[in-house]
């Protein structure tokens, strides 16, 4: 079955360190995967896309197949990258999004 | 990124009440989605919409869930008969594209 498992419920990290949000999808054809940001008491929002594999806010993911990865990386953590994060997969043949259980990221000052 | 608007932002039933939810409409748009997470779980998704019709439902949405565009623009998410069990929050989602989804606020449902 196909599924996304984000291994981590919550991150923290202190301001200026490396972050790195974890993604592992299940499925055999080619995905499609995204990452949402969900800022406290807001929308889901679209974050990256891996078919732009554009950089936003300084996030950027690589989809590695090999290991069925897709994980979040942003060099230098800000306070205002808090939020939840949560992966997403898109199958062949469906609409429908497949999302993982989120990860709570906590910038500390 | 395309707004997308939901009412209302909270909503309280009675089990066994039928609620109607709501996605304020956006031109251009011809994908449509329902999905809910309930507390302290994941995201799920219920039904998708396009041409008027429903392309794909889980599980989750059984003969309990309807969607409609009533009038060619809002886009609901009816539950007939609601149980304990669907209080979530419920989020519509619109794209243009295939894979382009946008999300609303949400509405969240207590049902009592």
């Amino acid at each position: 079955a196909q599924r996304v498992t984000q291994p981590e419920k919550l991150l923290s990290v202190f301001k200026g360190a490396p972050v790195e949000l974890k993604c592992n999808y299940s499925y055999s054809g080619s995905p499609e995967l995204f990452w949402y940001v969900q800022y406290s008491r807001q929308r889901l929002q679209l974050l990256l896309r891996h078919i732009s594999r554009e950089s936003i806010k300084g996030f950027t993911a690589d989809l590695n197949k090999g290991e069925t990865s897709f994980h979040l990386k942003k060099p230098f953590a800000q306070e205002e990258d808090s939020a939840m994060y949560y992966c997403a997969l898109s199958t062949s043949g469906t609409y429908k999004y497949i999302f993982g259980t989120g990860t709570r990221l906590k910038v500390l000052a | 990124e395309p707004e997308v608007t939901q009412t209302p932002s909270h909503q309280v039933t009675q089990m066994g009440q039928e609620v109607i939810l709501r996605c304020v409409p956006i031109s251009n748009h011809l994908y449509f989605y329902w999905y809910r997470q309930i507390l302290g779980q994941k995201v799920e998704f219920l039904v998708s919409f396009y041409n008027n019709e429903i392309s794909e439902k889980s599980e989750i949405f059984d003969d309990q869930f309807s969607v409609e565009r009533p009038d060619g623009s809002n886009f609901t998410l009816k539950i007939r008969s609601t149980k304990l069990e669907d209080s979530a929050m419920y989020f519509c989602a619109r794209g243009s594209a295939r894979y382009e989804q946008y999300f609303g606020p949400g509405t969240r449902l207590t049902v009592t």
